[in-house]
């Protein structure tokens, strides 16, 4: 099974400064999905991006962008000019494709602060 | 609905009782995914349904747990005799096709 493995259980950022989350992954599929899910004390998971595993070129979404590094299995968050609505867990998950289950793999999420 | 809702938000049941969680998805949204979310942990994958038929069900833990959508939309994750251990949230999403899905708010169930 696939593994997604999230290093950090807790970030910290200045408000209007610069963080990026960690995630590393484990998969002998060469076609997948990658994606960054926001979770506020709602719980409601919030899609923030998403990355397919075809395209070289990484995505973004506003102050949100991914480093897909596709050999190292890594795919890293950057959130630009964090703002207090920032703060919430984010976790990292892996879709396989279609044909193979279609589930999603999470990893454990890292716990975002931003500081006033 | 606008979004999927999950009923009840909360629930509190004795060690050994029967469950119900219901899972209301987006309208038109064909696939639907139940999801069980441990205190510290990531979403772990129960089960997923295409329409009606659970196209995936690896992920459901024992015989105690079951899922079941009969028109192809409301789904409810029923557990039976009920164990400490299943206290967690219980989360479902919706897709149209499969895709990425769109979450509820969870059900947080706690078993005393």
């Amino acid at each position: 099974a696939q593994t997604v493995t999230q290093s950090q259980p807790e970030m910290s950022v200045q408000e209007a400064e610069t963080v990026t989350l960690s995630c590393t992954y484990d998969t002998s599929e060469s076609d997948y999905y990658l994606f960054w899910y926001k979770q506020p004390p709602s719980r409601q998971m919030i899609l923030v991006i998403r990355q397919e595993a075809y395209k070289q070129q990484n995505a973004t979404e506003n102050r949100f962008s991914v480093n897909f590094q596709k050999a190292a299995k890594s795919f890293s968050l950057k959130i630009s000019d964090s703002q207090l609505g920032d703060a919430a867990m984010y976790f990292c998950a892996y879709r396989s494709p279609f044909n193979t289950g279609n589930q999603f793999y999470f990893g454990t999420g890292t716990s975002l602060t931003v500081i006033p | 609905g606008a979004g999927v809702s999950q009923t009840p938000s909360n629930k509190v049941t004795e060690k050994g009782k029967y469950v119900e969680l219901r899972c209301d998805p987006i309208s038109g949204h064909t696939a639907l995914y139940w999801y069980r979310q441990s205190l510290g942990q990531g979403p772990e994958f129960l089960i997923y349904f295409q329409g009606t038929g659970a196209a995936d069900d690896s992920g459901l833990p024992n015989d105690r747990f079951f899922a079941v959508r009969p028109e192809g939309s409301v789904s409810t994750l029923k557990i039976q005799r009920t164990e400490r251990g299943d206290s967690a949230v219980y989360l479902c999403a919706s897709s149209l096709t499969g895709g990425t899905g769109t979450f509820g708010s969870g059900t947080r169930l706690t078993v005393v």
